[in-house]
């Protein structure tokens, strides 16, 4: 039983625009979420977070979205830049023990110039 | 800042072939974990660590051993690899707590 799925293996946007890249969980004992951006041949690296007592996150381009009561969070990317082609993965894991950490399938990000 | 060192980058092995695979952070991080990643799939916890002297299983601990005898180095063990075990291994360090992973780049497996 995956506890973290992303449903979208793939997403493309034209630069300029909107990303949005969605997340849905099962596991009601999560409560905080973080995305995690890779390029080919690197490991992840982190690129926002959010915790279950707040419904929105910013930092820069980037916005993260939680709806607790649909178990669903999303990843908006403003303006789109083709720098942001890369694989995204949405993770889960508790307040306590951020580091043990459930990840998504990933959805692959291509911003065409 | 080295962050998280991972080694070998590549490594190919023949079935029944033991290998460790390397991890160190410069970070002082209490947290270690290991990951493997294979085609189209997401990361899938190996084992972690808590601190020096500590460890325990993730969701697919079979096959694998690990200890943790410094806070630097956390090194992954197959005792008789499969090619099952062929994947990308993912080392990662954090505080404990509320605090994201690091990540090292990369250990690519190859058992034939």
């Amino acid at each position: 039983d995956q506890q973290v799925k992303q449903n979208s293996p793939s997403l493309s946007v034209q630069e300029g625009r909107i990303s949005i890249l969605n997340c849905d969980y099962t596991n009601s004992m999560f409560d905080y979420f973080l995305w995690y951006k890779k390029y080919p041949a690197e490991g992840p690296t982190f690129l926002i977070s959010i915790s279950s007592i707040k419904d929105k996150n910013e930092d820069g381009r980037f916005t993260v979205f939680l709806n607790k009561s649909a178990k669903h969070l999303s990843l908006h990317i403003v303006p789109s830049q083709p720098g942001d082609s890369a694989v995204y993965f949405c993770a889960a894991s508790t307040l306590t023990n951020a580091g043990k950490s459930t990840f998504g399938d990933g959805t692959t990000l291509t911003v065409k110039p | 800042n080295a962050g998280v060192t991972q080694t070998p980058k590549f490594q190919v092995l023949k079935t029944g072939q033991s290998m460790t695979l390397q991890c160190a952070q410069d970070m002082n991080h209490e947290y270690m974990s290991w990951y493997r990643q294979d085609p189209g799939m997401g990361l899938r916890l190996i084992h972690y660590s808590v601190g020096a002297g500590i460890t325990d299983q993730g969701e697919v601990p079979n096959g694998y051993n690990v200890s943790r005898s410094t806070t630097e180095d956390f090194p992954l063990r197959l005792l008789s690899a499969a090619p099952s075990q062929t994947s990308v291994y993912f080392c990662a360090s954090t505080r404990t707590g509320v605090s994201p992973l690091h990540f090292g780049n990369g250990t690519r497996l190859t058992v034939t």
